[in-house]
């Protein structure tokens, strides 16, 4: 099915365990975007990809980690999980840098 | 780090009612978006401004950006139940790639 997916949906862990968030696109738009939405804070960039193997740091990158070695695919690397990385994540995608048009349906992560 | 101010953060109104719903900056946006996001999903995006005095409209949502760009105001008539979620303005960050969020606006329309 053609759109953007996030797996998994749901994911509990704890602290201190790596965790990886995928996501994938398949419209094979260059830009892929990570925000994490929090209460009190709204939603804020963790990291962008303007194409394959070229990654930048959003607003609040410490303790993540992002690759793209292939267009559709922008995984989400937490290294070493710690609690205030509980929230939900979200992965866009677009053609445009500017025009975030496409939203995947979020990860919830719950790091206890 | 640029910032948008939405008001109200929250608002619950009965069916047939209508709302506005703004956002504001201290300097002007070169564009704005509007987005809203259903609980458990993510954002979908409404509708982009570009011009100054920019009217926009779909179906019963009403879009509009200041003469000055400096602030933005989504009016829905007539709310519906189905209009119940949180609306999002966003503009480019200023490293020109991706989009500062505001903080939105919870919307509940009850039958």
């Amino acid at each position: 099915d053609a759109g953007i997916t996030q797996s998994p949906r749901y994911k509990i862990t704890e602290t201190g365990r790596q965790v990886t968030l995928m996501c994938h696109q398949t419209w094979s738009h260059s830009y892929m975007f990570w925000y994490r939405q929090d209460l009190g804070h709204g939603l804020r960039l963790i990291y962008y990809s303007a194409a394959a193997d070229i990654t930048d740091k959003g607003e609040v990158p410490d303790g993540y980690v992002v690759s793209r070695s292939k267009t559709e695919n922008f995984p989400l690397t937490l290294e070493s999980a710690t609690r205030s990385q509980t929230s939900v994540y979200f992965c866009a995608s677009s053609e445009s840098p500017t025009a975030l048009g496409y939203f995947g349906p979020g990860t919830r992560l719950l790091v206890l | 780090t640029q910032l948008l101010e939405q008001s109200p953060q929250f608002l619950s109104i009965q069916e047939g009612e209508n709302l506005t719903v703004y956002c504001n900056s201290s300097s002007v946006f070169s564009s704005l978006q509007w987005y809203r996001q259903e609980p458990g999903e993510g954002p979908v995006l409404l509708v982009t401004v570009v011009t100054g005095g920019e009217v926009k409209k779909l179906k019963r949502l009403t879009f509009q950006f200041g003469d000055a760009r400096k602030d933005s105001s989504l009016h829905i008539t007539a709310a519906q139940p189905g209009d119940t979620g949180l609306y999002l303005c966003a503009e480019p960050r200023n490293s020109g790639y991706a989009l500062n969020f505001g903080k939105g606006t919870s919307l509940l329309v009850t039958p």
